[in-house]
């Protein structure tokens, strides 16, 4: 497709449950960033991929949270144990260089409740 | 479908110099509306947000913005830039099971 996508746009679990959510970048676009926003918050950082590596991991909340890239393409961020304040909107966006500056495109997020 | 528009791509402005950055949400219903910065190698950060009550919103370094609901606007404003200003821009905009984001706005200011 033109954009990044995620799937599920939407979803509903109940609390221990694990959850997979994926990114689909634009092709081309070796920089993949994993956001999410809580109610009533900002975005929060939680993890950046270059290419199928992860240099920054910093953002990742707890050891329940990961999140793998193959290909430099599809990315899954993966929550075990689902907690109920881990009920956000899963923000990706993948990035490539041009001219020295980097453009950002976003998808269009993924909510997770978690009951 | 909601869309965020961001009709200012590229602006470049002297230092002191006022600045305006536009944008505009297609959603009929309660929005939350955001503005984030991305500087050059870090993370975006959030610069404001409004969710309700006086639409004249002030956040950081300086940065405030009006919501119009009558124009569906959330236009981004600084009395006077400065050099680390320089940065990419983008509008937000929160609907039910959406965040959707802006193309964004690079603006490089210069001493």
């Amino acid at each position: 497709g033109a954009g990044v996508s995620q799937s599920p746009s939407n979803k509903v679990t109940e609390k221990g449950k694990d959850v997979e959510l994926r990114c689909d970048p634009i092709s081309g676009h070796t920089a993949l960033y994993w956001y999410r926003q809580r109610l009533g918050q900002g975005l929060e950082f939680l993890i950046y991929f270059q290419g199928n590596s992860a240099p920054d991991k910093s953002g990742l909340p707890s050891d329940r949270f990961s999140a793998e890239r193959t290909g430099e393409s599809v990315s899954t961020l993966t929550i075990q144990r689902t907690q109920q304040e881990d009920s956000a909107v899963y923000l990706c966006a993948s990035s490539h260089r041009t001219g020295g500056r980097e453009k950002l495109f976003f998808g269009s997020g993924t909510q997770l409740s978690v009951l | 479908a909601q869309s965020v528009s961001q009709h200012n791509h590229h602006v470049i402005l002297s230092e002191a110099a006022s600045l305006e950055l536009g944008c505009n949400y297609s959603y009929g219903g309660t929005v939350n509306l955001f503005w984030y910065v991305q500087y050059p190698g870090q993370h975006l950060q959030l610069l404001l947000k409004y969710f309700s009550g006086d639409p004249l919103v002030k956040g950081i370094k300086g940065f405030e913005a009006e919501f119009i609901k009558s124009k569906f606007s959330f236009n981004l404003r600084k009395p006077s830039v400065q050099w680390s200003d320089t940065a990419e821009y983008f509008c937000a905009v929160n609907a039910p099971y959406k965040l959707i984001f802006g193309t964004g706005t690079r603006l490089q200011v210069f001493p």
